[in-house]
């Protein structure tokens, strides 16, 4: 497709249920990015991918989430034992790799709402 | 670390008014700048960019000029469309290799007809 895709749009989840969330990045695209976006905290990053391996997980909230990537293309992010405070919208963005070219496009978003 | 402060909103307009959206910014080395437009329902869209001190980015008849001396990137267009609605983000891309963009808060402009 034209643009970043993420499946499912919406999530609805009873707390400490396991979910995962897809990514489909722009093709030729060799970074991906996840955020997320909530009432109380804005936009947070959480994860970047090069490839397949991630360098920078620095804003993944605990050890419940995580991540990965494969064949340089689809992402999944996995959140186990879902929390209330993890109803947020989760982001994921693409963008090429190299000097000047850190210009992210975001897909339109998974809304997960923890019950 | 880094911030991007923006101002609170929401910002209400008439049409045709001007609007200046303010946004600060604290980062290690030469960040990127950028600003990113929500419209309802939608998802996030690039608006505007700056990669370097006095660079001016402009696109849909909005600008934002990059000011080093003052850590700025307000957000401005001279008047303001109903179709202009939607939530504003600035945001940067520090200068030291991480990839990671930091946002600030996001300002909610609304356009009265």
């Amino acid at each position: 497709g034209a643009g970043v895709s993420q499946s499912p749009s919406n999530k609805v989840t009873e707390k400490g249920k396991d979910v995962e969330l897809r990514c489909d990045p722009i093709s030729g695209h060799t970074a991906l990015y996840w955020y997320r976006q909530s009432l109380g905290q804005g936009l947070e990053f959480l994860i970047y991918f090069q490839g397949n391996s991630a360098p920078d997980k620095s804003g993944l909230p605990s050890d419940r989430f995580s991540a990965e990537r494969t064949g340089g293309s689809v992402s999944t992010l996995t959140i186990q034992r879902t929390q209330q405070e993890d109803s947020a919208v989760y982001l994921c963005a693409s963008s090429l790799t190299g000097q000047g070219k850190n210009e992210q496009f975001f897909g339109p978003g998974t809304r997960l709402t923890v019950l | 670390g880094d911030s991007v402060t923006q101002m609170e909103g929401p910002v209400t307009l008439s049409e045709e008014a001007f609007l200046t959206i303010n946004c600060t910014y604290t980062a290690t080395g030469y960040p990127s700048l950028f600003w990113y437009v929500q419209y309802p329902g939608e998802g996030l869209q690039l608006l505007l960019k700056a990669t370097k001190a006095d660079d001016k980015g402009s696109n849909k008849g909005f600008e934002a000029t990059y000011r080093k001396e003052t850590t700025s990137f307000h957000l401005e267009k001279g008047s303001v469309q109903v179709s202009d609605s939607a939530v504003y983000f600035c945001a940067l891309s520090d200068g030291t290799g991480r990839r990671a963009l930091t946002f600030g808060s996001g300002t909610r402009l609304q356009v009265q007809p």
